[in-house]
């Protein structure tokens, strides 16, 4: 069973530019979620992603948006960059389910990161 | 609206003591604990999570968390630490919703 995997490792990108970050859950999973972790700081929930659907959203400007695909791989683009989008993005996979109290339940396990540096 | 706060940025200790990192939270509904540990330039590896149950908790590696209701906690002890377990533990909460709340993190330092 492989773990999540994300791509690149590190990036440098300038002010003003496009990039996309991209992440392959765990075998069996069918949710990812995005985080940004500032240096020195807790991540930051931007979204999550359940069959293809943005489930919830954290408070990020429209200009990150991602994508899940059929085999629940995910992509998170960001657009216009600015220097403080500088920072470790991490994707976390889960399975996702509503149990019976209403509650939406997963335990997310997270992959290595990319390193975003924002010239 | 909930938030985690851990109340100690920095906590140096020896090899072989006990060691404790608090966490509070507040949230008005019932919620899900966590612990994940982030080696340096590595991800976040989940290290032990509270969903029901016992409220005491295990990880595999001597690490416990006990959920406490009515103090809103989920402090992380663990009785002897390693130089290994030298990392930055982050707590972290959730609810209802779909996102992991997470606290700023506590940097463990374990030296000889």
């Amino acid at each position: 069973e492989t773990g999540v995997t994300q791509s690149p490792t590190h990036l440098i990108k300038t002010r003003g530019q496009q990039v996309t970050l991209r992440c392959s859950s765990q075998s069996g999973h069918n949710t990812v979620s995005w985080y940004q972790q500032a240096l020195g700081q807790g991540p930051q929930f931007i979204f999550q992603y359940y069959r293809e659907e943005e489930n919830g959203r954290g408070n990020f400007p429209p200009r990150f948006s991602g994508l899940q695909f059929p085999n629940y791989s995910s992509e998170l683009n960001v657009n216009a960059l600015e220097l403080d989008d500088s920072a470790l993005y991490l994707c976390a996979s889960s399975y996702g389910f509503k149990g019976t109290s209403g509650k939406w339940t997963d335990t997310q396990y997270f992959g290595p990161g990319t390193r975003l540096t924002v010239l | 609206a909930q938030s985690v706060t851990q109340l100690d940025s920095q906590v140096p200790v020896f090899e072989e003591a006990p060691v404790e990192l608090r966490c509070n939270y507040s949230s008005s509904v019932s919620v899900y604990l966590f612990w994940y540990v982030q080696y340096p330039n590595q991800g976040l590896q989940l290290l032990l999570k509270y969903l029901s149950g016992s409220t005491l908790v295990e990880s595999i590696n001597g690490f416990e968390a006990e959920f406490n209701k009515s103090q809103t906690s989920f402090h992380l002890r663990k009785p002897s630490v390693h130089i290994s377990d030298t990392a930055e533990y982050f707590c972290a909460v959730k609810n209802s919703g779909y996102a992991l709340n997470f606290g700023k993190g506590t940097s463990l330092l374990v030296t000889p």
